[in-house]
């Protein structure tokens, strides 16, 4: 079945450092999300990324869809403490109501 | 304010409780998600509702047992649970099929003692 893998599983990061964290699927993906959950709240929708090859920017934060639409990215530039949280992508499979999320990368920043 | 709302936020329980967690939607969706966030699973997907039928069931114990009235409100029914079943209980809600956004209530912290 269909594996998505997602790395590092935590960053400790200097406050201005850049973070990324990947996503790495085993099969062609037909579309990838991105969700950011706060300590102590809920998962939060950030993206949506669809086309082979696809980057898309918000402010400090850049997602890219691999050309082969099996892995992903999402690359924070100098980051900040707001920052803080645990960073998922999930997919779904054609037709399928279930979001498949990876098991996240938690991110700290040391101010 | 999510569009999501979960009752209630904090909840302790015995093992020979029932207890409810209600969910309810104001964003005009028509699925329904249930998932568990633990810390040795993070978001496990638990049930998913289509216009109010059961579309997923990802082999959940029978203690959990769900109940969709309508496209807006999404129950989960809990009895004779395990402390391991101690977890962040999401609801979720999308529209339409497969890629479409998640939108996620606050959850319902569980304990089981």
């Amino acid at each position: 079945g269909q594996q998505v893998m997602q790395i590092p599983q935590y960053q400790h990061v200097q406050e201005g450092e850049d973070f990324t964290t990947y996503c790495n699927s085993s099969t062609t993906l037909s579309n990838i999300q991105w969700y950011k959950q706060r300590p102590g709240g809920h998962p939060v929708f950030l993206i949506q990324l669809v086309k082979s090859g696809e980057v898309k920017k918000q402010k400090r934060l850049t997602f890219q869809f691999g050309e082969a639409k099996k892995n992903s990215s999402l690359h924070i530039t100098a980051t900040q403490t707001t920052d803080v949280g645990t960073y998922f992508c999930a997919y779904s499979g054609a037709g399928s109501y279930q979001l498949t999320f990876g098991k996240g990368t938690k991110l700290s920043v040391i101010p | 304010e999510t569009g999501v709302t979960q009752t209630p936020r904090h909840l302790v329980m015995g093992m020979t409780n029932k207890k409810s967690l209600k969910c309810e939607q104001h964003l005009g969706h028509n699925a329904m998600y249930w998932y568990k966030q633990s810390a040795k699973k993070p978001l496990e997907l638990m049930f998913v509702y289509n216009f109010k039928e059961q579309t997923e069931n990802n082999s959940v114990p029978s203690r959990f047992s769900p109940e969709c009235p309508n496209s807006s409100h999404l129950f989960l029914h809990l009895h004779t649970l395990q402390p391991e079943d101690s977890a962040l209980y999401l609801c979720a809600s999308s529209q339409g099929s497969s890629g479409n956004t998640i939108y996620f209530g606050e959850g319902s912290w569980l304990t089981v003692v």
